[in-house]
């Protein structure tokens, strides 16, 4: 069974650009969330899109954005990219997004704002 | 205070030793609680999973949990060099959907 996909696995742009990644979750997974991860401020939620809905959000400026297709393949964009943003961001899926349910980590996109 | 804290470590033990590592949390409506390991450059590997109070073994991994001290533990026996990475205690509030809430992570060293 693959995991979950993230594409691209690196990723550099400049300030003020913007930046789509991509994330296919496990096969039968519904729940997708995102992650940023800094060595400053740690593993932070961003959102989690179910059934093509937001469900949950953390708390990222507008600039954080994502959506979810009919097949629960999740897409994440941030615009106006500050230096701020150079992370890994790491997408996650879970069958159903219960609080019970374990989350399964994709391999993250390195994102570098020069 | 952060919703869930963790010493940053490191936390050096002998190669065959126990590691013991802590997690508070506070938001007492939490309801589920997970462990996970990741190696420098990787992503986090779930290793356990606890929801009630008490004790839960896996293999070498023994997770605790007690929700009156608002308070995770994980218990690593046997510690191998391959155990080395950085350990996240993740909480999840209970609210609908799966929004868990990370610890900053304790680095372990296992030294042969």
């Amino acid at each position: 069974k693959a995991g979950v996909t993230q594409t691209p696995r690196y990723l550099i742009k400049t300030r003020g650009q913007q930046v789509t990644l991509s994330c296919s979750p496990i096969s039968g997974h519904r729940s997708v969330s995102w992650y940023q991860q800094t060595p400053g401020q740690g593993l932070q939620f961003l959102f989690e899109y179910f059934s093509e809905t937001q469900r949950n959000k953390g708390n990222f400026p507008g600039r954080f954005s994502g959506r979810q297709f009919s097949n629960s393949r999740s897409e994440m964009n941030v615009s106006t990219l500050e230096l701020g943003d150079s992370a890994l961001y790491l997408c996650a899926s879970s069958l159903a997004g219960g609080a019970y349910e374990k989350l399964f980590f994709g391999s993250g996109t390195q994102l570098s704002v020069l | 205070q952060k919703e869930v804290e963790q010493n940053s470590g490191p936390l050096s033990v002998p190669e065959g030793a126990i590691a013991s590592l802590n997690c508070t949390y506070s938001d007492r409506g939490s309801q589920s609680f997970f462990w996970y390991r990741q190696y420098s450059g990787k992503s986090p590997e779930l290793i356990m999973s606890i929801y009630s109070n008490g004790d839960k073994e896996d293999g070498r991994f023994t997770a605790q949990l007690n929700k009156a001290s608002q308070y995770v533990s994980l218990l690593i026996r046997d510690s191998q060099p391959s155990d080395s990475a950085t350990y996240l205690c993740a909480v999840n509030r209970g609210a609908a959907g799966n929004k868990l809430t990370f610890g900053g992570g304790t680095r372990v060293l296992v030294k042969p």
